[in-house]
């Protein structure tokens, strides 16, 4: 069973980074075809996708977003970590991470964790 | 601006079958081959209900099905059942990333 959590702060201030981990289970970041995502949602707003890396250590950003995030794996731990610098109240949102195959694109999602971004 | 269009709100009646529709807008999308789709109530995160197109994951109702024609991808739900309302979201490639569609809040009335 593929299971994902999210973790990092609930509240923070505009211009600082914002750090989130996805630990994971059930399923290894070294096989092929694999990957590991975030998406978030504003409230009361859609689904926007941010940053996926591949077991190949491919990575892929939102074009809107490149400057502002990095996405980085530790298969040993089973975690990506995701940061995103310079963050702004139009940040605050539901941050999910997800299991991600070429054929599914996302199939299992993390519970999401909020955050605010506010001084 | 997403590269996939989606309406903004569909509503049938308990037993009515309904379609969402999810339109490429632009040529990034390309093929167009993998397209899924997700269901989101309040929340709760998104559940994938279609991928691929037209293949539904193991444990999602037969009442869910998805098609494609041209850049136009499409979500059927028959035999509507109050539970079915929810938001529901497409998704799939572009150039180098991924794209959702703006989401089509689902109204059983």
């Amino acid at each position: 069973q593929i299971t994902l959590k999210e973790s990092g702060p609930t509240l923070v201030k505009p211009t600082q980074t914002l750090t989130l981990t996805c630990t994971f289970s059930g399923f290894s970041l070294n096989t092929s075809g694999v990957g590991v995502g975030w998406i978030r949602q504003p409230p009361g707003k859609a689904l926007e996708w941010l940053a996926l890396i591949y077991w190949d250590d491919d990575k892929r950003y939102s074009p809107s977003l490149k400057s502002t995030l990095t996405i980085t794996k530790d298969p040993s731990k089973n975690q990506v970590v995701l940061t995103m610098t310079n963050m702004d109240p139009v940040d605050t949102a539901t941050y999910y991470c997800a299991h991600h195959t070429i054929t599914t694109i996302v199939d299992v999602w993390g519970q999401g964790t909020t955050v605010t971004v506010s001084s | 601006q997403s590269a996939l269009t989606q309406p903004a709100s569909v509503s049938g009646s308990p037993g009515q079958s309904i379609t969402i529709s999810c339109t490429a807008t632009t040529s990034d999308v390309g093929a167009f081959n993998y397209v899924s789709w997700y269901q989101q109530h309040p929340g709760k995160a998104p559940k994938v209900m279609i991928y691929e197109v037209s293949n539904r994951p193991s444990g999602v109702s037969d009442r869910f099905s998805g098609s494609k024609s041209g850049n136009t991808a499409s979500l059927t739900i028959s035999g509507l059942q109050a539970e079915d309302e929810a938001d529901y979201y497409c998704s799939s490639y572009t150039i180098s990333s991924i794209s959702f569609g703006g989401g089509t809040k689902l109204t059983v009335l």
